[in-house]
């Protein structure tokens, strides 16, 4: 069974731009979750989509957008790129939503760099 | 607000011996995971803990959560080199899958 697929696997932009990151679940799983790791914040969450709808979000700017797809592929999108914005992107997908446990898998994530 | 901390923060320690990591949370959660990166890598799930009490064990590794205390550990044993990582603790604290992480642990075991 193939993992959690993202890409592109590392970026480069400059400011004031904006980017466009993919991800590809787990086949079945319907849950898609987004967190962004910096040495200076750890991991934050910005994200959560199940089902085409956003479950939950994390304390992040406007400037941080995402969606999920009926095929429950997922896009985050961050327009006018900060250099604080450089981070690696990581994206996780669970089978289901909800109060009961669902494990999470993690992709290899996206390296962003903002000059 | 949901907080986690972790420590320490940073553990150098020789081959075989022993230590523990410890991870607090503020607010009641029934879900508790916890998580290895090694470096420029992603994140390898390697507990998950549901219930007060629950003690889990792989290898060398052994985690354990007090849901009373809000606390796991994640105790390692004789330690060997290939356990340098950093270990992250993250819990769940409303409906859906939204984890709040630790600041994680750098692990470095020296030969």
């Amino acid at each position: 069974k193939a993992g959690v697929t993202q890409t592109p696997r590392y970026l480069i932009k400059t400011r004031g731009q904006q980017v466009t990151l993919s991800c590809s679940p787990i086949s079945g799983h319907r849950s898609v979750s987004w967190y962004q790791q910096t040495p200076g914040q750890g991991l934050q969450f910005l994200f959560e989509y199940f089902s085409e709808t956003q479950r939950n979000k994390g304390n992040f700017p406007g400037r941080f957008s995402g969606r999920q797809f009926s095929n429950s592929r997922s896009e985050m999108n961050v327009s006018t790129l900060e250099l604080g914005d450089s981070a690696l992107y990581l994206c996780a997908s669970s089978l289901a939503w909800g109060d009961t446990y669902n494990e999470q898998f993690f992709g290899p994530g996206t390296r962003l760099t903002v000059l | 607000e949901l907080k986690v901390e972790q420590n320490p923060l940073f553990l150098s320690m020789q081959e075989g011996k022993n230590y523990t990591i410890y991870c607090n949370y503020s607010t009641t959660s029934d879900r508790l995971y916890w998580y290895r990166q090694d470096p420029g890598k992603s994140l390898e799930s390697l507990f998950v803990l549901l219930s007060n009490g629950a003690v889990k064990q792989e290898g060398r590794l052994m985690a354990s959560l007090d849901t009373k205390a809000r606390l796991s550990t994640l105790h390692i044993t004789a330690a060997v080199h290939d356990l340098s990582a950093t270990y992250f603790c993250a819990v769940v604290s409303k409906a859906g899958n939204m984890l709040t992480f630790g600041g994680g642990t750098r692990l470095m075991v020296k030969p």
